[in-house]
């Protein structure tokens, strides 16, 4: 089936640090792939995402490469601040033969602590 | 605008009891979505409601678990006789249908049972 495997956290930086967290899928057909991020009592929102193969989603200085020929979606950001803490999680949509599939699967969270 | 509710935001309860849960969508958004996140697991897919199409229920870990959704608005999840096992982080989303990569979630309803 599909899966998400994203590096287990915590992960505490200073600020303006360089921040990467690895992600990578098995999937069954083709998939979208998304990182959104969950921020101290707020619901998920969606970060970036990227659609095909070679594709490279980027939002608030965040930037992920969907990178097809190691099934990975790594998140990074070149200098970390501190309202970046929060739980980042790693997620793919498959599309099906019919050409729609709602169901996300996401991995399991990775903690990420700026510090001043 | 307003996003995704939910409630209520906690809830303690004694195993064997019933639970309510309530989801209310984004106005207009026609796809709704039930997820659970397990302590040190990733969110699970629970069900999905689309219209006046029947749910996806494939999600659903038991049939102590239900959920409806009136009048393609507000949806409700049962859970029934709790256990334990059902504590979790229960999250709803919902989205546009032709739109359905780009889910927005409440805030969660965070379940205890003792």
């Amino acid at each position: 089936g599909d899966s998400v495997t994203q590096m287990e956290g915590p992960v505490t930086l200073s600020e303006e640090a360089f921040l990467t967290i690895n992600c990578t899928y098995t999937a069954t057909g083709y998939p979208s792939l998304f990182w959104y991020v969950q921020y101290p009592g707020e619901g998920l929102q969606l970060l970036l995402k990227a659609t095909k193969a070679d594709d490279k989603g980027s939002n608030k200085g965040f930037e992920a490469t969907y990178r097809k020929e190691t099934t990975s979606f790594h998140l990074e950001k070149g200098s970390v601040q501190v309202s970046d803490s929060a739980v980042y999680f790693c997620a793919l949509r498959v599309l099906n033969s019919g050409g729609s599939n709602y169901k996300l699967t996401f991995g399991k969270g990775t903690l990420l602590t700026v510090n001043p | 605008g307003a996003g995704v509710s939910q409630s209520p935001s906690n809830k303690v309860t004694e195993k064997g009891k019933d639970v309510e849960l309530r989801c209310d969508p984004i106005s207009g958004h026609t796809a709704l979505y039930w997820y659970r996140q397990s302590l040190g697991q990733g969110l699970e897919f629970l069900i999905y409601f689309q219209g006046n199409s029947a749910p996806d229920k494939s999600g659903l870990p038991s049939d102590r678990f239900s959920a409806e959704r009136t009048g393609g608005s507000v949806s409700t999840l049962t859970i029934q006789r709790t256990q334990q096992e059902d504590s979790a982080v229960y999250l709803c989303a919902s989205s546009l249908v032709q739109y359905q990569e780009t889910q927005y979630f409440g805030p969660g309803t965070r379940l205890l049972v003792l």
